[in-house]
Order: structure tokens, then C-alpha cells, then sequence
């Protein structure tokens, strides 16, 4: 099974600055499929971005993906109120599938 | 529009067993792998099964292998979980997704399962 790290935990930050969001894998992820998903309180979670840096139809391209091997990024460039949020990377390539722990992105 | 619909959650006892349903609508769920995802209260995610187009490959997270199974009916556009000898720490929200792939595109609200005695 391969195990996602994400760092930081939490990211505190100001609307207009940029967030960068890591997530490390314990072993290669296939063909670098890593995705990303925000997701808000009492909220289904949004997929954003997979393939590490195919963004999802109707994502803004504020959010970008980046990242091989076993290090992934996910960057957004000046946050939006609406950004708020926790963060989850995801590797789809080996079952069984697994998830990052999270990043939460809150409003500083 | 593509919409999924989860059903089934509620609260059963420990080694008690439940099935959950979900609906698709706006697409052709034979032409998609499926999944499900779950989510204690509080905590992160977890990815628990996928099921093939035909229903010929399932896979599952180890927590749940043997214990709860993966089923579609093509013909009436459902995606099934049944679930038995359930545990405390199965209680969640269960999300069905559709997949882009093995990635879950489009996702329900989520159905709430509790286990508790």
C-alpha cells in the first residue's frame, strides 16, 4: 500500500497570497497518478486536479499540479476567499487506493 | 447533469450488517468504474472499493475485505455496498463516486453509517 504524507498540516494564509501544498509518497506512484481534492465543512470533496497536473474540468488555473516520482505539489496561486479549505492528494495508479492525510488552508 | 445518490446509512449495532445503494443519474454507470469512499466524523479520507464497468474486477482497502462487498446493477443504473460484521470504527460518511478512471470524478452527498451499540 502506498502511504501519502502531506505537509503542512494546516497553512495559515491571507486571501491573495499563494499556498503550496506537499504531498510525499512512499513509493513511485505509477505514471504519476496523483490527484488533488478540496473539500469544504459538510461538503462532498471537488476534484481539482489528477495525473498530477491535469486540472479537472471548470477548475480555475489559479490551482496547478506539478510533481513525479514521489513528490507532488499542489500550488494555488493567490488564494480566494472560496479557497479556504482542507486538501487532500490521492494516488489513483495501485489499488488498494489511497489518500494524504490532509491539508487544511485556513484564513490567517 | 451527472448526479449521484447515496442511501441506505443509519445506525446498527456492532456485527450487525446494512446495504447501501446508490443512484446515478445523467450518465450510463456501465460505461464507469465506480467506487466508494468513506470518512469518519472529523477525519481524512478513505478510499474502501472499486468495481469494473462489468462488475468482473473489485478491489478493496484491507479493512474491509471480507466483510463488505461491491456489487452494480447496470441495468437500473445502482452501485451496491453491503456491509456486514460491521465495527465501531466503520462508522462514516460513504460517498459513491464515479471514475474518471480509478480517480473519483464526480461524487454524492454521502449517506452516514453509524455503528454503535
Amino acid at each position: 500500500e502506498i502511504v501519502l504524507t502531506q505537509s503542512p498540516g494546516t497553512l495559515s494564509l491571507s486571501p491573495g497570497e499563494r499556498a503550496t501544498l506537499s504531498c510525499r509518497a512512499s513509493q513511485t506512484v505509477g505514471k504519476n497518478y496523483v490527484a488533488w481534492y478540496q473539500q469544504k465543512p459538510g461538503r462532498a470533496p471537488r476534484l481539482l486536479i489528477h495525473t498530477a497536473s491535469i486540472r479537472a474540468t471548470g477548475i480555475p488555473d489559479r490551482f496547478s499540479g506539478s510533481g513525479s516520482g514521489t513528490d507532488f505539489t499542489l500550488t494555488v496561486s493567490r488564494l480566494e476567499p472560496e479557497d479556504f479549505a482542507v486538501y487532500y492528494c490521492h494516488q489513483h495508479a495501485y489499488a488498494p487506493l489511497t489518500f494524504g492525510g490532509g491539508t487544511k488552508v485556513e484564513m490567517k | 447533469e451527472v448526479k449521484l445518490v447515496e442511501s441506505g446509512g443509519g445506525l446498527v449495532q456492532p456485527g450487525g450488517s446494512l446495504r447501501l445503494s446508490c443512484g446515478a443519474f445523467g450518465f450510463t454507470s456501465s460505461d464507469y468504474w465506480m467506487i466508494w469512499v468513506r470518512q469518519a466524523p472529523g477525519k481524512g479520507l478513505e478510499w474502501v472499493a472499486i468495481i469494473k464497468q462489468d462488475g468482473s474486477e473489485k478491489f478493496y482497502v484491507d479493512s474491509v475485505e471480507g466483510r463488505f462487498t461491491i456489487s452494480r446493477d447496470n441495468a437500473k443504473n445502482l452501485l451496491f455496498l453491503q456491509m456486514s460484521g460491521l465495527r465501531a470504527e466503520d462508522t462514516a460518511v460513504y460517498y459513491c463516486a464515479r471514475g474518471a478512471g480509478w480517480v473519483s470524478e464526480y461524487w454524492g452527498q454521502g449517506t452516514l453509517v453509524t455503528v454503535s451499540a
